[in-house]
């Protein structure tokens, strides 16, 4: 246990409907990432929240919305998602932005 | 964007052997990172090396980093079959945007 969980572990929604991803974090961190893996294509950061502020948002689509009501709490709100959305969605906190961060198993989507 | 590229894409090793995987990126970083994925889980943190460090030990990993080729490697000894996973780099760089930055991956199997 990495001390960051994530729930549900698996989803499949269907491209009208609407789903959250939820992330919590019990190390006391003060920043807290969302990341897409797809099959073979490096880890791509979406979002960044530091001090519950976004500080980072890699031109995601507006389909994806992002939500910190707290420092250790982080959802990512899913709408009129494509195929091409199905991936393994990590979600990760640090102490400090760009040092060791710590990962939850993630959410395998599928989008059908 | 800077990015780092592991070496090999992946490697299949007697158990006992020695494992090495190599990261190359592309400009000035304040540290690089390693980091271990099971399949389809989460990603965990094994070892950070800074800028002004060049080797680094944590029980059988060793880490080297040269800058001046900008390039580091990962050394797995005694590999054990509980090591088979995706082994990632990470770097933060040393200017501008500090978020890290990740690899594709080296696929790493130990045979028993």
């Amino acid at each position: 246990e990495t001390g960051v969980t994530q729930t549900p572990r698996h989803l499949v929604m269907g491209m009208t409907n609407k789903k959250s991803l939820k992330c919590e974090q019990h190390l006391g961190h003060n920043a807290m990432y969302w990341y897409k893996q797809s099959a073979k294509k490096p880890l791509e950061l979406m979002f960044v929240y530091s001090l519950e502020e976004r500080v980072e948002n890699n031109s995601v689509p507006s389909r994806f919305s992002p939500e910190c009501p707290n420092s250790s709490h982080l959802f990512l709100h899913l709408h009129t998602l494509q195929p091409e959305d199905s991936a393994l969605y990590l979600c990760a906190s640090s102490q400090i932005e760009g040092l060791e961060q710590y990962f939850g198993p993630g959410t395998r989507l599928t989008v059908t | 964007s800077q990015q780092g590229e592991e070496d090999p894409q992946a490697l299949s090793i007697q158990e006992g052997e020695n494992a090495t995987m190599n990261c190359s990126y592309k400009t000035s970083i304040n540290n690089l990172q390693w980091y271990r994925q099971n399949s389809g889980r989460g990603l965990v943190h094994l070892i950070l090396i800074r800028s002004n460090e060049r080797e680094k030990h944590s029980g059988r990993l060793r880490v080297t980093l040269d800058t001046s080729k900008k390039s580091s490697s990962l050394l797995i000894t005694a590999s054990r079959a509980a090591d088979t996973a995706s082994y990632f780099c990470a770097t933060d760089a040393s200017f501008g945007n500090e978020k890290l930055t990740f690899g594709t991956g080296t696929r790493l199997t130990i045979i028993p």
